[in-house]
């Protein structure tokens, strides 16, 4: 599979600040990315998405942010509630087919 | 939309049986399916690409005989995990993609399989 890797595998914020969630990847080749939230026990859910044609795509209260000089994604959570406790996985994907996904990097929000 | 179900979500089984896993997208037709196991704090591990009508591919040290697919249709995909051992014990977790240009996947709430 492919390589992709998150610099820290855990983060802890405090409600209300932001949060910055870092994904390193390997292949220069992908062009499609996805931010996934899974909670504990559960599947993962989609969160935004970004194609290698932009640098910039924002959801709600999320921001992914594309550097491919450094094949580097970033998700940005705004205002971090205790509901976004969870762990977040990049995955990069090439013409759509298979998603291959980083380690996860586990989110904890303190109230 | 795009709501994707598995069932059972938590099987316990005997060393040695044979478990089937079902993966069904809800309220859109899935051209490929994907299967993916998961082990406690660790990532989504891609198992097997699945196309409606044709043959799985599995991903390289994926047994093909130990993990039968099946993709009978365009909204269900099946996993069978034959002659399960313990080691076998995971969370299985499927994903739909609706295909026809869209290349975001939809994952299912995941089957956890514990085996004695």
């Amino acid at each position: 599979g492919e390589s992709v890797g998150l610099h820290l595998p855990t983060l802890s914020v405090q409600e209300g600040d932001n949060s910055i969630i870092n994904c390193a990847y390997s292949n220069s080749a992908s062009d499609y990315f996805i931010w996934y939230k899974q909670e504990s026990g559960k599947g993962p859910q989609f969160i935004i998405d970004i194609r290698s044609n932009m640098d910039k795509r924002q959801g709600q209260r999320v921001t992914v942010l594309l550097n491919k000089t450094v094949k580097h994604l970033s998700l940005q959570i705004a205002a971090t509630q205790p509901g976004d406790s969870a762990v977040y996985f990049c995955a990069e994907n090439i013409m759509g087919n298979q998603f291959y996904f980083g380690t996860g990097t586990s989110l904890t929000v303190i109230p | 939309g795009a709501v994707v179900s598995q069932h059972p979500s938590w099987v316990i089984c005997k060393s040695g049986t044979s478990v089937k896993i079902e993966c069904r997208s809800l309220d859109f037709q899935a051209t490929t399916m994907f299967w993916y196991r998961q082990f406690p704090k660790q990532s989504l591990m891609l198992m097997a690409t699945s196309n409606e009508g044709s043959k799985a591919t599995y991903e390289q040290g994926v047994e093909k005989d130990k993990f039968l697919i099946n993709h009978a249709s365009l909204t269900l995909s099946t996993l069978t995990v034959t002659s399960a051992h313990p080691e076998d014990s995971s969370f299985y977790i499927c994903s739909a993609r609706p295909g026809a240009g869209e290349w975001t996947q939809y994952f299912g709430p995941g089957t956890r399989l514990t085996v004695l």
